[in-house]
């Protein structure tokens, strides 16, 4: 079965700092991978996607993350953050079986310090 | 020209009432999911439908029941609530299912509900 697995469920930065989160998956075959981020009180809208084009992913509000196949992982970095990026973030992968459902991974938060 | 929507935001009720949550969308989508978020954010699939037809049905309690009169609502019954029922559930449609793979999925607001 397809997992993902985020390392630290807490992260503060920065602001203007370089963000890191953290992002491994487990599949047999090259999975589809998502980043969603999640802020305060409200749904969950989907930053970038990997899905088998380009391994360097660009996304919205400058992030962008890399799939790496020999670490098996797709970690998600943005350059400078702002107070606005302070929010939950998962990773996901999609189900290969055909059904398109996502499986998440437990969600880091994202504090920015001014 | 909300994309996802959810009925009610919120719902506080008591243990053992039977409750209903809304979910449309007007993205022209052929698949809906109910998705449910415990208290430590943990977000796991319950239920898919594709054109009405029922696609995913995760190891929920048979008290919570799906029903999709059109491809365009997805609604979600719970009968004889509990008080780990109470979470918040989201709504998401995608354009299809069944293809391969990589679609994205839209997400609705979310329906807190608390079950005292």
């Amino acid at each position: 079965a397809q997992s993902v697995t985020q390392l630290g469920s807490h992260v503060s930065v920065s602001e203007g700092a370089l963000v890191l989160l953290r992002c491994n998956y487990s599949s047999s075959v090259p999975p589809y991978l998502f980043w969603y981020v999640q802020y305060p009180n409200q749904g969950l809208q989907l930053l970038l996607k990997y899905t088998s084009a380009a391994t360097l992913v660009k996304g919205i509000n400058g992030f962008e993350a890399e799939f790496k196949k020999s670490e098996t992982s797709f970690h998600l970095t943005k350059p400078s953050a702002h107070m606005s990026d302070a929010a939950e973030y998962f990773c996901a992968v999609s189900d290969l079986g055909g059904s398109e459902k996502l499986v998440f991974g437990k969600g880091t938060k994202l504090t920015v310090n001014p | 020209d909300t994309a996802v929507s959810q009925t009610p935001k919120y719902l506080v009720t008591q243990m053992g009432n039977d409750k209903s949550i809304k979910c449309e969308q007007n993205l022209g989508h052929d698949t809906m999911y109910w998705y449910k978020q415990d208290s430590k954010k943990f977000l796991k699939i319950m239920f898919s439908y594709n054109n009405k037809e029922l696609i995913i049905n995760e190891t929920v309690p048979n008290r919570f029941s799906p029903k999709s009169p059109d491809k365009a609502h997805l609604n979600l019954h719970i009968n004889s609530l509990e008080l780990g029922d109470s979470a918040v559930y989201f709504c998401a449609s995608s354009q299809r299912a069944l293809s391969a793979g990589g679609e994205t999925q839209y997400f609705g607001p979310g329906t807190r509900l608390l079950v005292l």
